[in-house]
């Protein structure tokens, strides 16, 4: 299963830190990927990460200020969230990647809401 | 990076057979064989029902099936059932080892 952590209440510009961590599979042989869902709205895909953390790509409107990471040893993956906007409020969802492009184990999400 | 164009909703009566259609670009869906559809209950995560264009993960319905053509894929739901009314996303893999979702689609069944 996946189980994030990490999300809140923060003020613009605020940093914060996603974490999801993995049980009951090797984490360390797949890909991982962050997507999010604002209040009432649709998925948007954010980030993968490569199985041993040498690959990252993201979603062009994140560039710069979102970073993803891993961590095998504690079986888990990170959002790093700097500067953080109102429009960044949504729920947060770390996904397991499988060979064939899809995304077949999901954590539930942890809130993150970005005011002042 | 443009989301996926999806119709904001399908309805259908209990029976039924409806499509949902996902288009996308020569970058994404038209490029690739890496097409899934995950369905989505209000509260809860999403679940992963067609992956790579038509292949039924185990423990899915065989109700549900997938085809694409070009830049546009397609969800098709066969004898439409109460417990199908639900959100339905599509999402494809994209240049640059990026990825993309659809809009999303509210099934409503009648």
């Amino acid at each position: 299963q996946l189980v994030e952590s990490g999300g809140g209440l923060v003020q613009p510009g605020e940093s914060l830190r996603l974490s999801c961590v993995a049980s009951g599979y090797p984490f360390s042989n797949f890909w991982m990927t962050w997507v999010r869902q604002a209040p009432g709205k649709g998925l948007e895909w954010l980030a993968n990460i490569k199985e041993d953390g040498s690959e990252t790509y993201y979603v062009d409107s994140l560039k710069g200020r979102f970073t993803i990471s891993r961590d095998s040893a504690k079986n888990s993956v990170y959002l790093q969230m700097n500067s953080p906007r109102v429009e960044d409020t949504a729920l947060y969802y770390c996904a397991r990647v499988r060979k064939g492009g899809f995304f077949d184990l999901w954590g539930r999400g942890t809130l993150v809401t970005v005011s002042s | 990076q443009s989301a996926l164009t999806q119709p904001a909703s399908v309805s259908g009566s209990p029976g039924q057979s409806i499509t949902i259609s996902c288009t996308g670009t020569s970058s994404d869906v038209g490029n690739y064989k890496y097409v899934s559809w995950y369905q989505q209950y209000p509260g809860e995560a999403p679940k992963l029902i067609i992956c790579e264009v038509n292949n039924r993960p185990s423990g899915v319905s065989s109700r549900f099936s997938g085809s694409k053509s070009g830049n546009t894929a397609s969800l098709t739901i066969s004898g439409l059932q109460a417990d199908d009314e639900a959100d339905y996303y599509c999402t494809s893999y994209a240049s640059g080892k990026t990825y993309v979702f659809g809009s999303g689609t509210k099934v409503t069944v009648l």
